[in-house]
């Protein structure tokens, strides 16, 4: 009973290729992320939903498209693969206090993208 | 802008030394700090957090980090180290709506 699962855990694709990750939390969260990993371990946010809405896009590709069809799943499309798309995508989610609007934000297993 | 600042990229210890990774952050305002850690080929786990009240948190797995406000610090301690704490250590800082992650320091620890 994972809190936050994301398959695959990893894929390996050709350049060009489209691909989907697709993430699932199942701890009644409001706020749903995306984050980059990349070779050197560093660690960026790339998109936030808060009950199905955006709230952050960082300066991502449009080649990266996020889906979220309900608050408890948001889904990672890539379109066009490119080689730099190599890297861990984390998943994650957190409930934001209504007042602070901050929480703890609880991380996937990742899902290990290679590009050849 | 928020930001964080980890200054030990790669720390090698003994079993049993004692650890104490630094973590700065500039932003103005009210924060709320975690330490996460990823071990080999593994997702990020909580650590600790701190959000308000005594500055000295403990978590699991026997660390502890204290929150030195007038020095814009969290840094993260564990009196004996031991083997399977060898891992990745994020500190990370939430000023706004984002969770802004400091560049990771390497912890290994050889029996």
């Amino acid at each position: 009973d994972t809190a936050v699962s994301q398959t695959p855990k990893y894929l390996v694709t050709q350049m060009g290729n489209d691909k989907s990750i697709k993430c699932e939390q199942n701890l009644g969260h409001d706020t749903m992320y995306w984050y980059k990993q990349d070779s050197k371990k560093f660690l960026k946010i790339m998109f936030s939903y808060n009950n199905k809405e955006l709230i952050i896009n960082e300066t991502v590709p449009n080649r990266f498209s996020p889906k979220s069809p309900d608050k408890a799943h948001l889904n990672l499309h890539i379109n066009s693969l490119e080689l730099g798309d190599s890297a861990v995508y984390f998943c994650a989610s957190s409930q934001e206090d209504t007042i602070s609007r901050r929480g703890t934000i609880y991380f996937g297993e990742g899902s290990w993208l290679t590009v050849v | 802008a928020q930001s964080v600042s980890q200054h030990n990229h790669h720390v090698i210890l003994s079993e049993a030394a004692s650890l104490e990774l630094g973590c700065n952050y500039s932003y103005g305002g009210t924060v709320n700090l975690f330490w996460y850690v990823q071990y080999p080929g593994q997702h990020l786990q909580l650590l600790l957090k701190y959000f308000s009240g005594d500055p000295l948190v403990k978590g699991i797995k026997g660390f502890e980090a204290e929150f030195i406000k007038s020095k814009f610090s969290f840094n993260l301690r564990k009196p004996s180290v031991q083997w399977s704490d060898t891992a990745e250590y994020f500190c990370a800082v939430r000023g706004t709506d984002k969770l802004i992650f400091g560049t990771g320091t390497r912890l290994q620890v050889f029996p």
